[in-house]
C-alpha cells in the first residue's frame, strides 16, 4: 500500500520562475493537507482540500500561492514568481477523514529559490 | 486565533537519561496527536488522545492528555539515539468543524552516547 507520493523531492528554481509540487494521497484518502517548514521550524499550516474543494486556506499567502486538488489526479501547490523567502520543505499530509484520525506525511519536496 | 505552544524548543541528553516535552494550547481541544520527524525526514505519526486525563504508553514513550484538554505531554524513559529527532504536538481546536491540526513548534531532542 503506497504512502503520500510527493515530486520532485528537490527543486531549484531561479528567482521569477514558477514552482508546481504534487502530492498523491494514501489510497482511499479525500483530503488533503499542505505545510511548509523552515529550517529548525515547526509545521506551518497551508491549506486544506477536499477533491475538488479548498476547505480552509488560512495559511496561504495571498499572492503567488494557490493550490487544487481535482477530481483526478494528484493535488498541486503552485508557486509563482518565486522569491529567495519561499525557499523551505513543502510537506503534503493526507487523512481519509477529517476531524479525527491522523495524517499521513509524503516526504516532502526541497525548494531552493536562487 | 488558535495557538500550541511547545517547551523546550532543545533537549540534549545523554543516552540513559530521560526526557519531557511539554505541548500547551490556548484553546480546549477536541484530541491531540504527536508526530516525530527524524534529521531529514518527514513527521511520522505516532498516537492520538482523545479523553481528558488520558494517558497511553508505547514502551520507552508515555503521553498524557490533560484534564482540561488544553495541555499535553511525552515522556521518554531511558533515552536511546534512535529516539533523536523532532517532537511535534498537534491538536484541533474544539470548536472548530474543520479537520485542521494546530501543530506546535517541536522539541528537537539530541541524544549522545
Amino acid at each position: 500500500n503506497a504512502g503520500v507520493m510527493q515530486n520532485p523531492r528537490h527543486l531549484v528554481r531561479r528567482r521569477g520562475q514558477e514552482a508546481r509540487l504534487r502530492c498523491s494521497p494514501m489510497k482511499g484518502h479525500s483530503h488533503v493537507y499542505w505545510y511548509r517548514q523552515l529550517p529548525e521550524e515547526g509545521l506551518k499550516f497551508m491549506v486544506y482540500l477536499q477533491k475538488e474543494n479548498i476547505i480552509d486556506e488560512s495559511g496561504m499567502p495571498k499572492e503567488r500561492f494557490s493550490a487544487e486538488f481535482p477530481k483526478e489526479g494528484p493535488s498541486i501547490l503552485r508557486i509563482q514568481q518565486v522569491v529567495r523567502g519561499d525557499s523551505a520543505a513543502y510537506f503534503c499530509a493526507s487523512s481519509p477523514s477529517t476531524g479525527f484520525g491522523e495524517q499521513y506525511f509524503g516526504p516532502g519536496t526541497r525548494l531552493t529559490v536562487t | 486565533g488558535q495557538q500550541v505552544m511547545q517547551i523546550p524548543q532543545y533537549q540534549h541528553v545523554q543516552e540513559g537519561e530521560d526526557f519531557t516535552t511539554y505541548c500547551n494550547s490556548s484553546t480546549t481541544l477536541s484530541n491531540i496527536q504527536w508526530y516525530k520527524q527524524r534529521p531529514g525526514g518527514h513527521p511520522v505519526f505516532l498516537i492520538q488522545l482523545v479523553k481528558s486525563g488520558e494517558v497511553k504508553k508505547q514502551k520507552r514513550l508515555t503521553f498524557q492528555f490533560g484534564e482540561a484538554k488544553k495541555n499535553s505531554s511525552l515522556h521518554i524513559t531511558a533515552t536511546q539515539t534512535t529516539d533523536v529527532g523532532t517532537y511535534f504536538c498537534a491538536g484541533k481546536d474544539r470548536g472548530s468543524t474543520l479537520g485542521r491540526l494546530y501543530f506546535g513548534r517541536g522539541t528537537q531532542l539530541t541524544v549522545w552516547p
